[in-house]
């Protein structure tokens, strides 16, 4: 991998279902990895930083855990509600980037009611 | 506290034609992001300042962009010459500068630069 990858591109869940999306990057020269969450007509809006191997944030139903010895971060979302319909994206190093983080090209998430 | 604040929010402007768009940062917050979102497309890195000093300007699709930051606060992202496929979202964001990138960056609201 030579840049920040996010799989899938897109979801569709149930209200109530919960889930998971990846983000891939290089794992050689760590600095930080970043999720934001990006709701449409909004700006990106920081969710987690994280920078040490084996992190774990949580932030209410949304957490996200770091490993950046095989180069991936997991984002997970319990009991999806209609509200976190939006972009995810992750901000992480890229061999090409040098010292400059790099987005990804995000998940977009749709939780149907 | 006020955040990021962007200007205008909105650009309508004939091809040709040369913008400003500017970016006020968070107070107090040295690093500043100009990225961009072309429809469909993911966001795209412009250019990097660290106080007044661009030290990653690589993003730049090409000399007919540029960007300054004075007095470590206010930016301003100049387009030359427009083209129809500088029609893109204009982010801006601006950050701490911690250890190892481990800030996070906030963002405004965007320019909507439309070229006809």
């Amino acid at each position: 991998i030579l840049n920040v990858e996010q799989s899938p591109q897109s979801l569709h869940v149930q209200e109530g279902d919960s889930t998971n999306f990846t983000c891939s990057f290089p794992s050689s020269n760590f600095y930080a990895l970043h999720w934001y969450r990006w709701e449409t007509a909004k700006s990106p809006e920081a969710l987690f930083v994280m920078t040490l191997n084996g992190d774990e944030k949580k932030k209410g139903r949304i957490s996200a855990t770091l490993n950046t010895k095989e180069g991936y971060s997991y984002l997970y979302i319990k009991g999806s509600q209609p509200e976190d319909s939006a972009t995810y994206l992750c901000l992480g190093p890229g061999e090409t980037s040098g010292s400059r983080l790099t987005f990804g090209e995000g998940t977009q998430l749709t939780v149907n009611p | 506290g006020a955040g990021v604040s962007q200007s205008p929010s909105n650009k309508v402007t004939e091809k040709g034609k040369d913008v400003e768009l500017r970016c006020d940062p968070i107070s107090g917050h040295t690093a500043l992001y100009w990225y961009r979102q072309s429809l469909g497309q993911g966001l795209e890195f412009l250019i990097y300042f660290q106080g007044n000093s661009a030290p990653d300007k690589s993003g730049l699709p090409s000399d007919r962009f540029s960007a300054e930051r004075t007095g470590g606060s206010v930016s301003t992202l100049t387009i030359q010459r427009t083209q129809q496929e500088d029609s893109a979202v204009y982010l801006c964001a601006s950050s701490l500068v911690g250890t190892g990138l481990n800030q996070p960056q906030h963002f405004g609201d965007g320019t909507r630069l439309s070229i006809l």
